[in-house]
């Protein structure tokens, strides 16, 4: 079974730059996720998927960040315009419903 | 809201010794808890997860933890380390309630495996 498929997995931009990060889920997963890591914490949910509707996005960023699932299956997070602070690590996770989160390996954004 | 709490940033243990990783949790309601191990550069991958069954889980690469509602606790625990142990371990509870299943994952612990 092929597991949750994130791209880039590197980006470097300069701060006030866009940037986009592209999440592919486990074939037949409705729920996804996205998560920010900051470097020595543990991530944070920035936003929940339900088919192609939210179900969580309280602690996303509205005025800078923003997602989409358009057809319920890959999903799209973009960052406009970037700050300093957006550096950290954008886990992608897709589950069954309750069931288990698997994650993808991660975009490493690094904001110069 | 709720939240855990991981005591102790870095563990180092020396290959063969007992590996005991704490985490404490908050919840108003019978948490779900989960256990991830992320090395350099991957994603998180799962250990092992409580759900209300049987209080010792058994995840995988040997390790276990308890969940103990006394003392507010999910411990894991590994009887003997091995090299390839060494990474970052996160304890996380699962959000309750509705369709919002949101994991609030503590800071992690780095488990340093000494030959």
């Amino acid at each position: 079974e092929a597991g949750v498929a994130q791209s880039p997995r590197y980006k470097i931009i300069e701060k006030r730059q866009s940037v986009a990060f592209w999440c592919n889920p486990i074939s037949g997963h409705a729920t996804l996720y996205w998560y920010q890591q900051i470097l020595g914490q543990g991530p944070k949910l920035l936003i929940q998927f339900q088919n192609n509707g939210v179900v969580d996005d309280s602690q996303l960023p509205k005025d800078r960040f923003s997602a989409e699932r358009l057809k319920g299956v890959d999903s799209t997070l973009k960052i406009q315009p970037a700050k300093l602070e957006d550096s950290a690590v954008y886990l992608c996770a897709s589950s069954f419903s309750a069931d288990t989160q698997y994650f993808g390996p991660g975009t490493r954004l690094t904001v110069l | 809201a709720q939240s855990v709490t991981q005591l102790g940033s870095h563990v180092s243990v020396s290959e063969g010794a007992l590996v005991l990783l704490r985490c404490n949790y908050s919840s108003s309601v019978p948490p779900y808890l989960f256990w991830y191990v992320q090395y350099p550069n991957q994603g998180l991958q799962l250990l092992l997860k409580y759900t209300s069954a049987a209080t010792l889980v058994k995840g995988i690469n040997g390790f276990e933890a308890e969940f103990k509602k006394s003392e507010t606790s999910f411990h894991l625990t590994k009887p003997s380390a091995h090299m390839s142990d060494a990474a970052e371990y996160f304890c996380a509870v699962r959000h309750s309630g509705g369709s919002n299943y949101k994991l609030t994952f503590g800071k992690g612990t780095l488990l340093t495996v000494n030959p």
